[in-house]
């Protein structure tokens, strides 16, 4: 158990729908990523945030939305729904780490939240 | 172009032999960071070892260590004494410059199969 949890696991949902998925980061942790995870590409990076702010973007959708909140947890959200949507989508918090020469972010990944367009 | 490559679709080991994944990654940037991550089937993303550019050693972490060949660009994940546990999708990942934040770059998995 990573100690990231995210809901719901499984959402079923028809196209041109708007689903919410949320995460809570470990205890602690104040950088929120998701990713999504798809047959046709991937793993990909889809957004961060660091305490409260949006930190990096990657590859999403003006569909989807993002935002964390006071208390650190994040909310993915999907609009528009389309069947090219489901995936498993990924939430990750961080916590700073070193080795001998630098030290990283390393990221503990929740379950996933496995998005069913139909 | 891909940033990082992971050739090898599928792998085939027996149990209590050494495998080695192969991983190699494109970047300009001198400061990054090299993953690699295990999804079981059931679908979770476990992180497994970590390799910084200016790290001298190889890191190692059990019976996982991660052979660094800077000058080849590659980062191969050793996995030694393999276990039927060991099967699962293996994930290499990059991580550039923390200026831009620490999101990884993910390759497209190998599939390891650990056979009695």
């Amino acid at each position: 158990d990573s100690g990231v949890t995210q809901t719901p696991k499984h959402l079923i949902t028809a196209t041109g729908q708007r689903v919410t998925l949320r995460c809570s980061p470990r205890s602690g942790d104040l950088s929120v990523y998701w990713y999504q995870q798809s047959l046709d590409q991937g793993l990909q990076f889809l957004i961060q945030y660091y305490n409260g702010e949006e930190r990096a973007k990657g590859n999403i959708l003006e569909r989807f939305s993002a935002q964390q909140f006071p208390d650190l947890h994040s909310e993915l959200n999907l609009s528009s729904l389309e069947l090219g949507d489901s995936a498993l989508y990924f939430c990750a918090s961080s916590v700073r780490s070193w080795t001998s020469a630098s030290s990283y972010n390393e990221q503990f990944f929740g379950p996933g939240t496995r998005l069913t367009v139909l | 172009a891909q940033k990082i490559t992971q050739t090898q679709p599928g792998m085939f080991v027996q149990e209590k032999e050494a495998v080695t994944l192969d991983c190699t990654y494109d970047t300009s940037d001198p400061s990054y960071g090299l993953f690699w991550y295990k999804q079981p089937s059931s679908g979770e993303m476990i992180f497994l070892i970590y390799q910084g550019s200016y790290d001298q050693q190889n890191a190692t972490e059990g019976r996982y260590s991660l052979n660094f060949q800077k000058a080849r660009k590659s980062a191969n994940l050793v996995i030694s004494a393999s276990q039927l546990g060991d099967s699962a999708m293996y994930f290499c990942a990059m991580r550039e410059s923390e200026t831009s934040g620490s999101r990884l770059t993910f390759g497209e998995g190998t599939q390891l199969t650990v056979n009695p």
